[in-house]
């Protein structure tokens, strides 16, 4: 159960676009269509903003989008806001009902 | 609107239990697995523990650092998911999440967080 590897800061200038990688085992991220991202505001409750990879649920900005490719999921923002600065957490369904968080990415608008 | 509210955190010393609640409203409590997701200072989130709707065989997994120690349930005649924490370490210090799992075993609600300190 080791957590799944992510940068610890990323930063942009407003509108530009951003990448987080988040890398597992192929008994994780590779093994499962089932990478969700979360968006944390210390002291508010995290945000789903993308599931099964790359969905967005209902209310998320389309600027936010995720992919897959082997045992590395992606999150990109694009036309990065001020509102987007926060912490970014992947996790991955890790099988037999665990699932496993990324080590949190600090996301800096310039 | 889903709503899940942890109680229950607080200062403990080394050696001594905890038991923390969620209460949920908002959605149909028995029919989602529900979690804990904890957080320590300056650290990232961590999975605690996890339990399917119906409690069953097989249904409730823990993390290695808490297996043996803590102890998911859920009531689903209350809409509640509780945590029974036991023989707490210092590491067990951080912010308890109660979250839902939805539709695509995915994690898609939290609540607002719970403080568990455990110091001397």
């Amino acid at each position: 159960q080791s957590a799944l590897t992510q940068p610890a800061s990323v930063s942009g200038s407003p509108g530009q676009s951003i990448t987080i990688s988040c890398t597992g085992t192929s008994s994780d991220v590779g093994s499962y269509n089932l990478v969700s991202w979360y968006q944390h505001h210390p002291g508010k409750a995290p945000k789903l903003m993308i599931y099964e990879g790359s969905k967005r649920p209902s209310g998320v900005s389309n600027r936010f989008s995720g992919s897959k490719s082997g045992n590395t999921a992606s999150l990109t923002i694009s036309g990065l806001q001020a509102e987007d600065e926060a912490d970014y957490y992947c996790c991955s369904y890790a099988g037999s009902s665990t699932y496993v968080f990324g080590t949190g990415t600090k996301v800096t608008v310039l | 609107e889903v709503q899940l509210v942890e109680s229950g955190g607080g200062l403990v010393q080394p050696g001594r239990s905890l038991r923390l609640s969620c209460a949920s409203s908002g959605f149909t409590f028995d029919d989602y697995a529900m979690h804990w997701v904890r957080q320590a200072p300056e650290k990232g989130l961590e999975w605690v523990s996890g339990i399917s709707w119906n409690s069953g065989s097989g249904s409730i997994a823990y993390a290695d650092s808490v297996k043996g120690r803590f102890t998911i349930s859920r009531d689903n005649a209350k809409n509640s998911l509780y945590l029974q924490m036991n023989s707490l370490r210092a590491e067990d210090t951080a912010f308890y999440y109660c979250a839902k799992e939805g539709d695509s075993t995915t994690i898609d609600y939290w609540g607002q967080g719970t403080l568990v300190t455990v110091s001397s």
